[in-house]
């Protein structure tokens, strides 16, 4: 089947502009995550959806940034007046995400990325 | 403050010459250890998962072993194909969230 997919693969801005960063997370998944991968970094968590719960927002930097997600699918990330420093590679994964401890609820899927580069 | 620690932070192998990466971590609370591969420009791919002290998985070239504070990825005779960076992650009781180490980048020199 298919798996998480991200739009758009690159995105080249102007510090100061808006972005949206795009996610399809895995049919059936009701976990979804936002990372952000740096030059030389480990990946860093941003957000975290579970269903109609609330998200968990501890991991956003900057109240710049921020993320929502529609009828328990498709999310997107968005980063207002872009820096320099919000270049990086922005990750999403999924979770099935079932009875406590059942198999399989505990792996993410990474899609393949966006990669933010802001001059 | 959950801390993973991967070493080393790169390794030049001959093809056929097996090694082990190490990833270490915050002892308390463990939910569960997973491995991933990562090419360049491309996302994580999902390796293992492994959740208690003994456990061992294996597919391919590849073993990965869990201790009380650590784990091991070994890579048994290397093909260039495994070149690539492999990520750890752990993910603690009360946590959802994954906590990532820094990678080990690996490259198998034909």
């Amino acid at each position: 089947g298919a798996g998480v997919s991200q739009s758009p693969s690159n995105k080249v801005t102007e510090k100061g502009k808006d972005v949206e960063l795009r996610c399809d997370p895995i049919s059936g998944h009701t976990a979804l995550y936002w990372y952000r991968q740096s030059l030389g970094q480990g990946l860093e968590f941003l957000i975290y959806f579970q269903g109609n719960s609330a998200p968990d927002k501890s991991g956003l930097p900057s109240d710049r940034f921020s993320a929502e997600r529609t009828g328990g699918s498709v999310s997107t990330l968005t980063i207002q007046r872009t820096q320099q420093e919000d270049s990086a590679v922005y990750l999403c994964a999924s979770r099935l995400s079932g009875l406590a401890g059942g198999p399989g609820t505990d792996t993410q899927y990474f899609g393949p990325g966006t990669r933010l580069t802001v001059l | 403050e959950d801390q993973v620690t991967q070493s080393p932070e790169a390794l030049r192998l001959q093809e056929g010459e097996s090694s082990s990466l190490n990833c270490s971590y915050t002892v308390s609370g463990l939910r569960g250890l997973f491995w991933y591969r990562q090419d360049p420009g491309k996302g994580p791919e999902f390796l293992f998962t492994l959740y208690s002290a003994g456990e061992e998985k294996e597919k391919e070239r590849l073993k990965a072993t869990l201790t009380k504070k650590e784990s091991f990825l070994h890579i048994t005779a290397p093909k260039p194909e495994d070149s690539a960076t492999y990520l750890c992650a752990v993910r603690y009781y009360g946590n959802n969230r994954l906590a990532f180490g820094k990678g080990n980048q690996v490259v198998v020199i034909p």
